[in-house]
């Protein structure tokens, strides 16, 4: 059972469309990441939300973090081929991270 | 700061065999783990060490053992090697939140193949 579901699982859209991605858990956490990891890659750290409600802009994308602290989003407007890639979402519970399932993004150019 | 390293890049084993993944960091972190990514599972937390001489288990630590003897280093070893181990393994680290850890760093992944 994973801690983090998110979803969709994959996702394939043409360039300039916008999209979202979806984090949910039942469990109530600290704080939310959204890493990026393109393949043979490690992953990247994205952004981190804190406050439940949270809104924040990384240029074409947009991470909130849900007034419950159970449940984050990643939108992206005007998608980019450079924006193809895996994008994880993870929180840390006590000493432990967990991490989504992950959402394998490709833009069509 | 090369950051995060870990060696080797790929590795093929033989079902029995032992072996150990290397990894180090020059940020001096306290806090490093260890994870394996599968198809559609995401990243699980095998060992994690919150300082030097401390470690602990994540959620599937059977078949791997881990030490921390210097703040830089994090070796993971795998006893004896079955198929069900063949995955891609990250090493990470990030400071101690002191609550819990802060935004991690990972190291370029080793591709471990068990025939």
């Amino acid at each position: 059972t994973q801690l983090l579901e998110q979803s969709p699982q994959f996702l394939s859209i043409q360039e300039g469309e916008n999209l979202t991605v979806y984090c949910n858990s039942s469990s109530v956490f600290s704080s939310l990441q959204w890493y990026r990891q393109e393949p043979g890659e490690g992953p990247v750290l994205l952004v981190t939300v804190v406050t439940g409600g949270e809104v924040k802009k990384l240029k074409r994308l947009t991470f909130q973090f849900g007034d419950a602290r159970k449940d984050s989003s990643l939108h992206i407007t005007a998608a980019q081929p450079g924006d193809t890639g895996l994008y994880l979402c993870a929180g840390p519970t006590g000493n432990q991270f967990y991490f989504g399932t992950g959402t394998s993004l490709t833009v069509i150019p | 700061n090369a950051g995060v390293t870990q060696t080797p890049k790929f590795q093929v084993l033989k079902t029995g065999q032992s072996m150990t993944l290397q990894c180090a960091q020059d940020m001096n972190h306290e806090y490093m783990s260890w994870y394996r990514q599968d198809p559609g599972m995401g990243l699980r937390l095998i060992h994690y060490s919150v300082g030097a001489g401390i470690t602990d288990q994540g959620e599937v630590p059977n078949g791997y053992n881990v030490s921390r003897s210097t703040t830089e280093d994090f070796p993971l070893r795998l006893l004896s090697a079955a198929p069900s181990q063949t995955s891609v393994y990250f090493c990470a680290s990030s400071y101690d939140g002191g609550v819990s850890p802060y935004e991690q760093y990972f190291g370029p992944g080793t591709r471990l193949t068990v025939t």
